[in-house]
């Protein structure tokens, strides 16, 4: 079966830098997508990974890892604001995204 | 761009009653969309895929009658939750990919839906 796993809840300080795992098995792959969804409101896209390696963009970094079917999304600087859930979701070979359950990230200042 | 609109953002209505909900694609034509539902601290459970002018593919145990989904063009979309019942109530999100690399999928705000 398919299967993205990634920790339940992570809290982090204002400031400081989080790192969020991801860990995949699925049929196929073709990209690894990271959204943030603050509660009561739709997801929103941060970054997307199709080669191995690291992509950054400001605050917010994502690697891939194609051979462990491994990812994690970086959060540098810290702000109030970031508390919020962050959802992996891999496209498999029929460009389906399969979601994970999502991680809520606790920002305490 | 690729700006996705979603109404209404909530609703309530009474039990056994049907509600409509709109998604549409504002800057972009969308070949594909998807509906999904969210319960409270939970991840998105992708309810079915639509492509335009053909029947929405749904996802095992997605109740076809109950759930129905016209993609009538290529910019919009809906969602039509039939004599809906108070198991119903959920958060419904819609979301829209150009069909083009990397299939990124836009998501509109969302439908806060409650049935008394």
């Amino acid at each position: 079966g398919q299967n993205i796993d990634q920790p339940t809840e992570m809290t982090a300080t204002e400031g400081a830098i989080v790192q969020i795992n991801c860990t995949y098995q699925t049929s196929g792959f073709n990209g690894l997508f990271w959204y943030q969804q603050h509660a009561g409101e739709a997801p929103t896209f941060l970054s997307y990974n199709v080669l191995d390696g690291l992509e950054e963009k400001g605050r917010f970094s994502s690697f891939l890892s194609r051979s462990k079917g491994y990812s994690y999304l970086l959060l540098k600087e810290l702000q109030m604001k970031d508390s919020a859930s962050y959802l992996c979701a891999v496209m498999d070979s029929n460009y389906q995204l399969i979601w994970g359950a999502g991680t809520k990230l606790i920002i305490k200042p | 761009g690729a700006v996705v609109s979603q109404h209404p953002s909530r609703v309530i209505c009474k039990s056994g009653t049907s509600v409509k909900i709109e998604c549409r694609s504002l800057d972009f034509q969308a070949t594909t969309m998807f509906w999904y539902r969210q319960f409270p601290k939970q991840s998105l459970m992708l309810m079915a895929t639509s492509n335009e002018g053909s029947k929405a593919t749904y996802e095992q145990g997605v109740e076809k009658d109950k759930f129905l989904i016209n993609h009538a063009s290529l910019t919009l979309s809906t969602l039509t939750v039939t004599s809906a019942h108070p198991e119903d109530s959920s958060f419904y999100i819609c979301s829209a990919t150009t069909g083009t690399e990397p299939y990124e999928q836009y998501f509109g705000p969302g439908t806060r839906l409650t049935v008394t």
